[in-house]
């Protein structure tokens, strides 16, 4: 089956802690995001890549950083720096950047201890 | 600032009801609107997908109109069914400068269907 798995599902990070979130899409897709959802709100974009090897910053990139070192693979990192992590974030792709329609995986919660 | 916003934030119908759901954008310059469908924890599924120069697009008993002069899409449901309860969110996508694109993400109306 093609699609977008994210990891885990849930994530408990500790004060100072630096977390990682997994992305994994077999679909061939160039073009991957990220997006963090705060409950009532919309999705904000924080990363965003075109191609392997290239990201570019979205609205909310302050606290968080990525690689894309594989086609299939897009990690979001969650660093100390970020002073409000807690919330659901949801990874998509789509075959270029902004091409007609984005997959979204399962998402992943985090939570700050 | 391209702003989105959806009305009702939440909706309660009986089940068979049609039901309509709003979706409004500040900028009318957009490339396409989408639909998007979100059960409760889990990631969003693309329901429908409008062109800037399309009016409505369908699929099954989902209906989705599109009025870019006057900033606003509407999402129509026919004969609504408890399987349709989850949160409906539009998303309206436009150039950002430099060859790039921004998705912009409203908050998203909370559907019940009431058995």
């Amino acid at each position: 089956d093609g699609g977008i798995t994210q990891s885990p599902k849930y994530l408990f990070r500790k004060e100072g802690q630096n977390v990682t979130l997994s992305c994994e899409q077999n679909l061939n897709h160039d073009a991957m995001y990220w997006y963090r959802q705060d409950p009532g709100q919309g999705l904000r974009l924080i990363y965003y890549s075109q191609i392997v090897n290239d990201f570019q910053k979205g609205d909310i990139a302050e606290g968080y950083s990525v690689s894309r070192e594989k086609k299939e693979s897009f990690p979001l990192t969650v660093t100390s720096a970020q002073k409000n992590p807690t919330a659901f974030y949801l990874c998509a792709s789509s075959t270029a950047l902004y091409q007609e329609t984005q997959y979204f995986g399962p998402g992943t919660r985090l939570l700050v201890l | 600032k391209q702003e989105v916003t959806q009305i009702p934030a939440a909706l309660s119908v009986p089940e068979g009801e049609n039901l309509v759901l709003n979706c409004s954008f500040t900028d009318s310059a957009i490339y396409n609107l989408q639909w998007f469908r979100q059960d409760p924890g889990k990631g969003l599924t693309s329901l429908l997908l409008i062109q800037s120069s399309q009016r409505e697009q369908t699929s099954g008993r989902l209906n989705a109109s599109l009025d870019k002069s006057s900033g606003r899409s509407t999402l129509y449901i026919a004969a609504s069914q408890p399987g349709d309860s989850a949160t409906y969110l539009c998303a309206v996508k436009r150039a950002s400068g430099a060859g790039s694109y921004q998705l912009t993400f409203g908050k998203g109306t909370k559907l019940s269907v009431i058995p």
